[in-house]
């Protein structure tokens, strides 16, 4: 079936370094959403990609839409202790009547 | 890894109407479950957290006695949408935790979308 593989699982950085995780489907996507999830909270929806190629900005966070909408990133750039959580990316599925979950992305800020 | 499933995946029903979604671990025991309530190009809504062989603690303003939620065992937890109406139509989402820890991991069904007509 279809399948969001998404890696890394963890990423260890230093305060000010960047970050990025990724998100790669077996089939083609009619749009891509991505979540942050706090430690104890729950997944809050920080933006969907619809376009091929499309990028978007949310301040140090920039979103990636592959061309072949299979693929997609999100870098955040000097990371910040704010910023620790886990990011998901997830996709409509084969009836469209489902969302995919990639694994996530635990970033952890290195003391 | 860890799955999580849920069925329907879809399900349309008329006004008035009982839907039962059905939230399984397939292979690791879950001991707290969570349902969601998503709307198009919106954050996941926490509605309840559900813990095994307890009642099921609900977020402020959703009502336990229209969203019943049952957790029977480690591996199913399951919400009834009893006499739905148009305005429960949305996109059903739970999760599992490993563990029994608040930061414990998340894994996430597929969702179940209602459409009560």
């Amino acid at each position: 079936g279809q399948q969001v593989m998404q890696i890394p699982q963890y990423q260890h950085v230093q305060e000010g370094e960047d970050f990025t995780t990724y998100c790669n489907s077996s089939t083609t996507l009619s749009n891509i959403q991505w979540y942050k999830q706090r430690p104890g909270g729950h997944p809050v929806f920080l933006i969907q990609l619809v376009k091929s190629g499309e990028v978007k900005k949310q301040k140090r966070l920039t979103f990636q839409f592959g061309e072949a909408k299979k693929n997609s990133s999100l870098h955040i750039t000097a990371t910040q202790t704010t910023d620790v959580g886990t990011y998901f990316c997830a996709g409509p599925g084969d009836s469209n009547y489902q969302l995919i979950w990639g694994a996530g992305t635990k970033l952890i800020i290195k003391p | 890894g860890a799955v999580v499933s849920q069925h329907p995946s879809r399900v349309i029903c008329k006004s008035g109407t009982s839907v039962k979604i059905e939230c399984r671990s397939l292979d690791f025991q879950a001991t707290t479950m969570f349902w969601y309530r998503q709307f198009p190009k919106q954050s996941l809504m926490l509605m309840a957290t559900s813990n095994e062989g307890s009642k099921a603690t609900y977020e402020q303003g959703v009502e336990k006695d229209k969203f019943l939620i049952n957790h029977a065992s480690l591996t199913l937890s399951t919400l009834t949408v009893t006499s739905a109406h148009p305005e429960d139509s949305s996109f059903y989402i739970c999760s599992a935790r490993v563990g029994t820890s608040g930061r414990g991991e998340q894994f996430f069904g597929p969702g179940t979308r209602l459409t009560v007509l």
